[in-house]
């Protein structure tokens, strides 16, 4: 399994555009990327998934580089509602499951 | 649809006492995942499902046991409660693991150990 490596926090104001960077050098050819979010007391989400280049939908993108050894998760104008820890996961999952990290805690500021 | 439950919602108990977590999902999941989350920790698996009648260990499955003798269905039993199984409990199910498939998580159980 692809070990990731992500800041352990982040701060933020509202409004801002926020960039949260993934490294992982040992991701496989078969392996996709996957970002879940988890606000305090509930479960985790997914948010978006990605092999390569970018990807984007209602809540976040996706910008993957041509080598695949980072990710970086954006959400733009990030506002109170958004202060959560995000993981990022690495993996084909197959019949092996994913492991979670410890994410990154964002906190939006007013 | 419920999407992923879970029961209880929050439970005490005494070392050396008993208990089993129940998972349920109406989604006709093939796969089912317990984790545990301790306070500024990630989430980390402790058993897992790939079907009916299938179960294997995760990360830290010592102290637990699950069943899922029904497709919808997946328990986690602690035999004898200690203190260190204080945490928040997570039940997760996806739809296959194919390319990373999508888990859906219920809300959690948070079970004390005194």
């Amino acid at each position: 399994l692809a070990k990731t490596t992500q800041p352990i926090s982040m701060d933020s104001y509202e409004g801002q555009e926020v960039n949260i960077t993934c490294s992982h050098n040992n991701i496989a050819t078969n392996d996709y990327i996957t970002w879940y979010q988890q606000f305090p007391s509930q479960g985790p989400r997914f948010i978006i998934q990605g092999y390569k280049t970018k990807v984007t939908n209602e809540v976040a993108s996706l910008f993957i580089p041509a080598d695949r050894k980072s990710s970086t998760l954006s959400l733009p104008r990030v506002s109170l509602s958004d202060t959560a820890v995000y993981y990022c996961l690495v993996g084909d999952q197959g019949n092996t499951p994913l492991v979670f990290g410890k994410g990154t805690r964002l906190s939006v500021i007013a | 649809n419920a999407g992923v439950t879970q029961t209880p919602k929050f439970r005490v108990l005494k070392t050396g006492q008993s208990m089993t977590l129940l998972c349920a999902q109406d989604m006709n999941h093939e796969y089912m995942y317990w984790y545990r989350q301790d306070p500024g920790m990630g989430l980390r698996l402790i058993h897992y499902s790939v079907g009916e009648g299938t179960t294997a260990k995760g990360e830290v499955p010592d102290g637990y046991n699950v069943s899922r003798l029904k497709k919808q269905n997946f328990l986690l039993g602690l035999e004898s409660a200690a203190p260190s199984q204080t945490s928040v409990y997570f039940c997760a199910s996806s739809y296959n693991a194919e390319k990373m498939d999508t888990q859906y998580f219920g809300p959690g159980t948070r079970l004390t150990v005194l």
